[in-house]
């Protein structure tokens, strides 16, 4: 149990496009939904944490407008870089909350590869 | 705000050595979780651990163990007799209790490349 899927798992855009990305919460209903980013040989860093039904706590220096995050129904949330740019190219990792497993147990995807060009 | 250090930026040591990953904390919350995760080159995060800051006994998992000491917030993990296989990046992460309930999103130590040499 406790599968959360990504989709894509690799994707590659020209600058100056947009990219969704969806993460699911295949097998429990997940609440409460984290998008991490991963830059090359760096650590993970959360960027925003997606409630559903309500609007997404972005963390400092993560630019709302740029990050669009959408957690529509208790299995998905998605995040939608809006005009990428190569600096923007990285690791998108989500994790999502089971609440019945317990407040602080967290199940990761496998992560999104983004190349911007 | 909560802080995770690891000081080790890589570690490589010769296969059936045991090895020890540091990982400091600081966090002002009473209530808070740490973790260990695996990362392998393919990117996906692998679970290893976690301890809330009400449980200091130590654990042992086959090869692996961890020492969690509240009076130097530190959370360390040892693999004994190392192996291939255990090489990747390892991560220690903190979560404090969130105010709404629940936990919060974590916050990742700079992570240790551990390369297990045949």
């Amino acid at each position: 149990g406790a599968v959360v899927s990504q989709h894509p798992s690799r994707v590659i855009c020209k600058s100056g496009t947009s990219v969704k990305i969806e993460c699911r919460s295949l097998d429990f209903q997940a609440t409460t939904m984290f998008w991490y980013r991963q830059f090359p040989k760096q650590s993970l860093m959360l960027m925003a944490t997606s409630n559903e039904g309500s609007k997404a706590t972005y963390e400092q220096g993560v630019e709302k407008d740029k990050f669009l995050i959408n957690h529509a129904s208790l299995t998905l949330s998605t995040l939608t870089v809006t005009s990428a740019h190569p600096e923007d190219s990285s690791f998108y990792i989500c994790s999502a909350r089971d609440p019945t497993t317990g407040p602080y147990e967290q199940y990761f995807g496998p992560g999104t590869r983004l190349t911007v060009t | 705000a909560q802080k995770v250090t690891q000081a080790q930026t890589e570690i490589s040591v010769v296969e059936k050595e045991d090895v020890t990953l540091d990982c400091v904390y600081e966090t002002r919350d009473t209530t808070y979780y740490l973790f260990w995760y695996k990362q392998p080159p393919s990117g996906e995060l692998v679970f290893l651990i976690r301890r809330n800051s009400f449980d200091e006994q130590n654990e042992i998992s086959g090869r692996y163990s961890w020492n969690f000491q509240k009076s130097t917030s530190s959370f360390n993990f040892t693999i004994t007799a190392s192996q291939v296989v255990d090489s990747a990046v390892y991560f220690c992460a903190l979560s404090e209790a969130a105010s709404r309930g629940g936990a919060d999103g974590l916050t990742f130590g700079k992570g240790t490349h551990l390369i297990i040499q045949p």
